[in-house]
């Protein structure tokens, strides 16, 4: 067990930029999910995937937000024209389907400026 | 709708000195509990969880929960504090219906434990 890996685990862009980023979950997990985290708070939920159909969607996930899992392994987040508001660290979370308890990621901080 | 509140966003203790974190959740049927503590710059490692059976459950690094019904709480203690449990805790929830989970999890704002020697 590896344990979810997220990629890059640092982001500087500027603003107006896009960013990509990559979750790779536990491999037998078929649930996935996205969260963020701003300073000083919890993490807000975004968006989740049962194998590659995305299941739910946050009003925070404004158009400018899209997730995917293809092929219902990994999972790219990307961010179009990126805001300073966007600045947060990004957590992917993975379990398996039934189970309450989600196993998190080391988080990608995103930084705009 | 599901929401948590974290009595105090910052608690301090010595080192040797009980821990007590505070967690009540509002929802109309008792959810799944969780606590998750976060270190630096890094992601949330699962402390422990409610799920059923036994109200009172024990994890990892000496932390224990006692879920509340009565009272919708989920408090973490720890007997004796150690400098390495200075961190950030969250509780969360995830709601049941049916038996089954739901996707979200939703949180705490958080509690952060300051340990001094």
């Amino acid at each position: 067990d590896t344990g979810v890996s997220q990629n890059p685990r640092h982001k500087i862009t500027k603003r107006g930029q896009n960013v990509t980023f990559r979750c790779d979950p536990i491999s037998e997990h078929n649930r996935l999910y996205w969260y963020r985290q701003t300073l000083g708070q919890g993490p807000e939920f975004l968006t989740y995937f049962q194998n590659e159909a995305q299941l739910e969607k946050s009003r925070l996930l404004s158009d400018r937000f899209s997730a995917e899992r293809p092929k219902g392994s990994f999972s790219t987040l990307e961010i179009q024209r990126t805001e300073q508001g966007d600045s947060a660290m990004y957590l992917c979370a993975s379990s398996t389907t039934g189970a309450p308890e989600q196993y998190f990621g080391p988080g990608t901080r995103l930084t705009v400026t | 709708a599901q929401s948590v509140t974290q009595l105090g966003s910052h608690v301090s203790v010595s080192e040797g000195a009980l821990v007590l974190l505070r967690c009540n959740y509002s929802s109309s049927v008792p959810p799944y509990l969780f606590w998750y503590v976060q270190y630096p710059n890094q992601g949330l490692q699962l402390l422990l969880k409610y799920t059923t059976g036994a109200t009172l459950v024990k994890g990892i690094n000496g932390f224990e929960a006692e879920f509340k019904k009565s009272e919708t709480s989920f408090h973490l203690t720890k007997p004796s504090a150690h400098m390495s449990d200075a961190a950030e805790y969250f509780c969360a929830v995830n709601p049941r219906a049916g038996g089954t989970s739901y996707g979200k999890l939703t949180f705490g704002q958080g509690t952060i434990l300051t340990v001094h020697p």
